[in-house]
């Protein structure tokens, strides 16, 4: 049973290119979350999927960033017109139920660095 | 004043001592808290997790927390280098779907 997937591990992006990170969550678990480190800091809740539908997107920002967990394949993050700003790893965890005591586990993140 | 306050260290002990991580939070709506163990370059992956006031043991892992406080606790006994790494703590409550996590220590366990 593999653990949470994301791809690709690293990514490099020039300003204003779009980027997108993708995340298959561990096999049988529907919630998908997102989290965004920044260098020096914690992690930063983003957003939090169930299939087809986003539940709670408070921690992203207004523009440029969005998300989607389509029925069948893995969820996106997606960043348009990155700047220098949105380098950082993204992680992304699942669980197979929610609520307050639910374990999330993390994948590897996704380093993205834009030049 | 953040949510979640957490010493980043780094924390040097010998190897064989007793280590103790905390956080302190300031809101009461936290029911759940977790931590999370951060190797370089690699995910969190979790420790342990606890809802209640007191402690929780696994091995030589024990979780403390302190909700009258808002203090939470994370003890590693007979520390070993491959313990060396970012320990986080996280808590989640008030119907939050997210994690709020501290920034993280960073733990070196010196052979």
């Amino acid at each position: 049973n593999a653990g949470v997937m994301q791809n690709p591990r690293h990514l490099v992006r020039r300003r204003g290119q779009e980027a997108r990170l993708r995340c298959s969550p561990m096999k049988g678990h529907s919630h998908v979350y997102w989290y965004r480190q920044l260098p020096e800091e914690g992690l930063k809740f983003m957003v939090y999927l169930q299939k087809e539908n986003i539940i709670d997107e408070s921690g992203m920002p207004k523009e440029r960033f969005s998300a989607e967990f389509p029925k069948e394949g893995p969820s996106i993050l997606r960043i348009q017109q990155v700047v220098r700003g949105d380098s950082a790893a993204y992680f992304c965890a699942s669980s197979l139920r929610t609520g307050i005591n639910t374990e999330a586990f993390f994948g590897q993140g996704t380093r993205l660095t834009v030049v | 004043q953040k949510e979640v306050e957490q010493d980043p260290g780094p924390l040097s002990v010998p190897e064989g001592a007793i280590v103790s991580l905390n956080c302190t939070y300031s809101n009461s709506v936290f029911q759940y808290f977790m931590w999370y163990r951060q190797y370089s370059r690699k995910g969190p992956e979790l420790l342990m997790y606890t809802y209640s006031s007191g402690n929780k043991e696994d091995g030589r892992f024990t979780a403390q927390v302190d909700k009258s406080s808002k203090y939470i606790s994370l003890f590693i006994r007979d520390s070993q280098p491959s313990d060396s790494a970012t320990y986080l703590c996280a808590m989640r409550g008030g119907g939050a779907d997210g994690l709020t996590f501290g920034k993280g220590t960073h733990l070196i366990i010196q052979p």
